[in-house]
């Protein structure tokens, strides 16, 4: 039983086109988030969730769109992709702010 | 700006060496720093400190978290091949919920 699942895994996609990732945790968690891992291996933090309400978002540009439809349930959609948009999405779940973060196996986006 | 720097950067060790992994941070008002093992995919969470619970262990891995002078080291004894990965520091300040990750420290065990 994975605990925190995205799809799809893998994700190629040309420049300009819109892409939607998606992402469960059946931990019974109250908090979700989006990182983002570039090709240097650095995490980082993109949006968070708290019981479906929106707590962290970072300097992201406004092409990423979170959606999160209920606590179990986080999305991200991407508008118009770019090159620099290429890197593995990673969402994980904690239980209350303060927990640790448990990770889903990451969504390598390509952008061509 | 909250900041975490893991050194080495990488290293390759033999079988049956110690291992220790560096990790200095900056963070306004710490809460607690963690340390995460990636293999090839979801980053695995090892262990949690904070100013409760500065030392933890867990069979042949032990982290201890100094804050006084704001560094976490982890060690590893006894290394197998199975201990390949990148390991991953991170710390939590003022907005808990940011969890800010240092770039990691690639390791590599030989048999």
């Amino acid at each position: 039983d994975t605990a925190v699942s995205q799809t799809p895994k893998y994700l190629v996609t040309q420049m300009g086109n819109d892409k939607s990732i998606k992402c469960e945790q059946n931990l019974g968690h109250d908090t979700m988030y989006w990182y983002k891992q570039d090709s240097k291996k650095f995490l980082k933090i993109m949006f968070s969730y708290n019981n479906k309400e929106l707590i962290i978002n970072e300097t992201v540009p406004n092409r990423f769109s979170p959606k999160s439809p209920d606590k179990a349930h986080l999305n991200l959609h991407i508008n118009s992709l770019e090159l620099g948009d290429s890197a593995v999405y990673f969402c994980a779940s904690s239980q209350g702010v303060f927990g640790e973060l448990f990770f889903g196996e990451g969504s390598r986006l390509t952008v061509l | 700006e909250d900041k975490v720097v893991q050194s080495p950067l990488s290293l390759v060790v033999h079988e049956g060496d110690t291992v220790t992994l560096n990790c200095s941070y900056e963070v306004t008002n710490f809460r607690s720093l963690l340390w995460y093992k990636q293999e090839k995919k979801a980053p695995t969470f090892l262990f949690m400190l904070t100013s409760s619970g500065i030392e933890k262990k867990s069979g042949r891995l032990s982290s201890i978290l100094d804050k006084k002078e704001l560094f976490s080291i982890l060690n590893i004894t006894a290394t197998q091949t199975g201990d390949s990965a990148v390991y991953l520091c991170a710390v939590r300040g003022e907005y808990g919920n940011k969890l800010v990750f240092g770039a990691g420290t690639i390791l590599r065990v030989k048999s």
